[in-house]
Order: C-alpha cells, then sequence, then structure tokens
C-alpha cells in the first residue's frame, strides 16, 4: 500500500463548477497534510496545509481532513481554466513542513471552458 | 513567502560527466534543505535531506556516491550528479526550510537532460 494515493485522473470539470481531489494515507501517524499545484515543466506551489480535522477555507480553496478515515480532500470553487494543473497531496510529520514530506502521484485537473 | 532558487534552470551534458546544482535561500537561513527527483508523469521523489554542516542523509535506494550533496552555509546546497547517464535525466527540485518559516519552500527546479 503506498503511504500517499491519489486518483492520477485525468479530472475534468466544467469552469465555474466545484472541483473535488481525494487523497488519502496509511499511516495514523501524521500529522499534517499539505496540498500542491503543480504546473506542466514548473516546481510544486503550495496552495495549502491543514493539521486539525474539518475545514480550513482559504479563498476559492478548502481542505477536509478526517484523521480517522484518513483522507484529506480540496475542494476548489468556481473553478477557472488557470486552475487546470497537476494537483499534488502531500503529508508530513509533527514538525508541519519543516521535515520531509511524502507525495502522492498527483491528480491531474482539467478544467473545460 | 520566502525565496529558493536554483542554478542553473536547466543543463544538457554528456554522458560520463558530473553536473553541480545549486539551491540558494535569498532571504532566509535554511537549517534544512530537501533533494527531490521528478521522473515525467511521476510524482516528487525524495533523494536526500542535508543539515547546515552535517552529513546528509540519503532515502533508500539513493546511491550516495553518485549524488553528492553538500550544505556548508545557510543559504546555500549543492547536488552533484557524478558520472551522469541518460537514466539520470530527470527534473531535479530542492525545497528549504528554516527556523523562522512554517513549511518548507520549494526552487523553480533545474531540468538535466544527459545524452
Amino acid at each position: 500500500q503506498k503511504e500517499v494515493e491519489q486518483n492520477s485522473g485525468p479530472l475534468s470539470v466544467p469552469e465555474g463548477a466545484i472541483a473535488s481531489l481525494n487523497c488519502t494515507y496509511s499511516d495514523r501517524g501524521s500529522q499534517s497534510f499539505f496540498w500542491y499545484r503543480q504546473y506542466s515543466g514548473k516546481s510544486p506551489e503550495l496552495i495549502m496545509f491543514i493539521y486539525s480535522n474539518g475545514d480550513k477555507e482559504d479563498g476559492r480553496f478548502t481542505a477536509q481532513l478526517n484523521k480517522a478515515s484518513q483522507y484529506v480532500s480540496l475542494l476548489i470553487r468556481d473553478s477557472q481554466p488557470s486552475d487546470s494543473a497537476t494537483y499534488l497531496c502531500a503529508r508530513g510529520g509533527s514538525n508541519f513542513g519543516n521535515e520531509k514530506l511524502t507525495f502522492g502521484t498527483g491528480t491531474r485537473l482539467t478544467i473545460i471552458p | 513567502g520566502a525565496v529558493v532558487s536554483q542554478h542553473p534552470s536547466w543543463v544538457i551534458c554528456k554522458s560520463g560527466t558530473s553536473v553541480k546544482i545549486e539551491c540558494r535561500s535569498l532571504d532566509f537561513q535554511a537549517t534544512t534543505m530537501f533533494w527531490y527527483r521528478q521522473f515525467p508523469k511521476q510524482s516528487l521523489m525524495l533523494m536526500a535531506t542535508s543539515n547546515e554542516g552535517s552529513k546528509a542523509t540519503y532515502e533508500q535506494g539513493v546511491e550516495k556516491d553518485k549524488f553528492l550533496i553538500n550544505h556548508a552555509s545557510l543559504t546555500l546546497s549543492t547536488l552533484t550528479v557524478t558520472s551522469a547517464h541518460p537514466e539520470d535525466s530527470s527534473f531535479y527540485i530542492c525545497s528549504a526550510t528554516g527556523t523562522n518559516t512554517d513549511t518548507q519552500y520549494f526552487g523553480p527546479g533545474t531540468r538535466l537532460t544527459v545524452l
């Protein structure tokens, strides 16, 4: 079982709709979770991180964490063509993002105009 | 947010030569730097973790004699790919974290092509 699993997609969503990206992890001791966006040929850029159960909102993005079920998700509201990218889920440890991250394989998202 | 740079952004070299990639933190002191490798259509795989002034810790399966990492200062870490071969062609990305950062910040990456 992979440490961090994501549906590789591609996931196609109409412009203006909500895109939902999911991620599961195997290590119950995982403390911190990160969502990165990666455009083709570029390095990842951090969208948001979440440490506590529940929802965390930042603009059009909402991260959801359920430690009991070992999943974390990212919702993108009002999807824009510029949101088309690969989204990487990563888990960290107790030192949050200051220690090594384990990445999932990423989900390729395409927003259809 | 904090800024991390990498140099060069791309490099082409002949098989058997060595290539050095630099990773710099521009506006913070990076106590820890991470080196990742990403093959096409795959995710980032951590190669090694380096703490300033210490030897790097390599992930399982990464040859430490082939991928030399030096983190001699709080703003610079280097990755040297020794005797590069075509299978080493990849996208190499560093990230850095410091005592006052809340997460790690990624550099723009270096694309290595070995002919």
